[in-house]
């Protein structure tokens, strides 16, 4: 069986520009998360769906960030513009469905903004 | 909200055991995990326990919790080189799911 799948795995931008992370969740699974780890923390959610509606994006800087899920399986992520400490990586999880307490991580995006 | 506070750094040899501390704040929380993530790679989910149990065996891994002083441990029996990684400690209640900082283990061979 498939994991949760990230695209790309590394990405490299100046400050200001647009950016846009996708993830395909295992399949089957209702749930979504993104994650925001900073270097040398835990991760911290930002976004949670369950299908297509995001129920949980409190944590979601919206005047920058902003996400969709549009037929409740793979997601997009995107930051716009881009800003210096945004450098970090973005986890996309995914589980059955909101009352399942296991979480299957992806490997990550990794973003660099000089 | 919940802190959840873990030993940064963890050095042991090879064969012999690791322990892993974990402390968190909120004595409501219902499910603790731990994950491991290698270099460059998400976290992997290595195991789970359930607040009502105070101990779970699986193969190498044994996880205690102490309700009481809300304290959760790891410990990886005869520990391999391949152990080394980052192990997060994670504390879960009503849909709200959160990370220890991480303690890095590493294993000289």
């Amino acid at each position: 069986e498939a994991g949760v799948v990230q695209s790309p795995r590394y990405k490299i931008i100046e400050k200001k520009q647009p950016v846009a992370f996708w993830c395909n969740p295992i399949s089957g699974h209702n749930t979504l998360y993104w994650y925001l780890q900073n270097l040398g923390q835990g991760p911290e959610l930002l976004i949670r769906y369950e299908n297509e509606e995001a129920v949980d994006d409190s944590q979601l800087p919206k005047d920058r960030f902003s996400a969709e899920r549009l037929k409740g399986v793979d997601s997009t992520l995107k930051i716009q513009p881009a800003e210096l400490g945004d450098s970090a990586v973005y986890l996309c999880a995914s589980s059955l469905d909101h009352t399942s307490y296991e979480q299957y991580f992806g490997p990550g995006t990794r973003l660099t903004v000089t | 909200g919940e802190d959840v506070e873990q030993s940064l750094f963890l050095s042991v040899r090879e064969g012999d055991s690791s322990v892993i501390n974990c402390t968190y704040t909120d004595s409501s929380s219902t499910y603790l995990y731990w994950y491991k993530q290698e270099p460059g790679a998400g976290l992997q989910l290595l195991t789970y326990i359930f607040s009502n149990m105070d101990m779970k065996q699986d193969q190498r891994l044994t996880v205690l919790l102490n309700k009481k002083d809300k304290h959760l441990s790891l410990r990886i029996a005869d520990t391999q080189t391949g152990d080394s990684a980052i192990y997060f400690c994670a504390v879960y209640d009503n849909n709200d799911m959160r990370f220890g900082a991480g303690t890095r283990l590493t294993v000289k061979p």
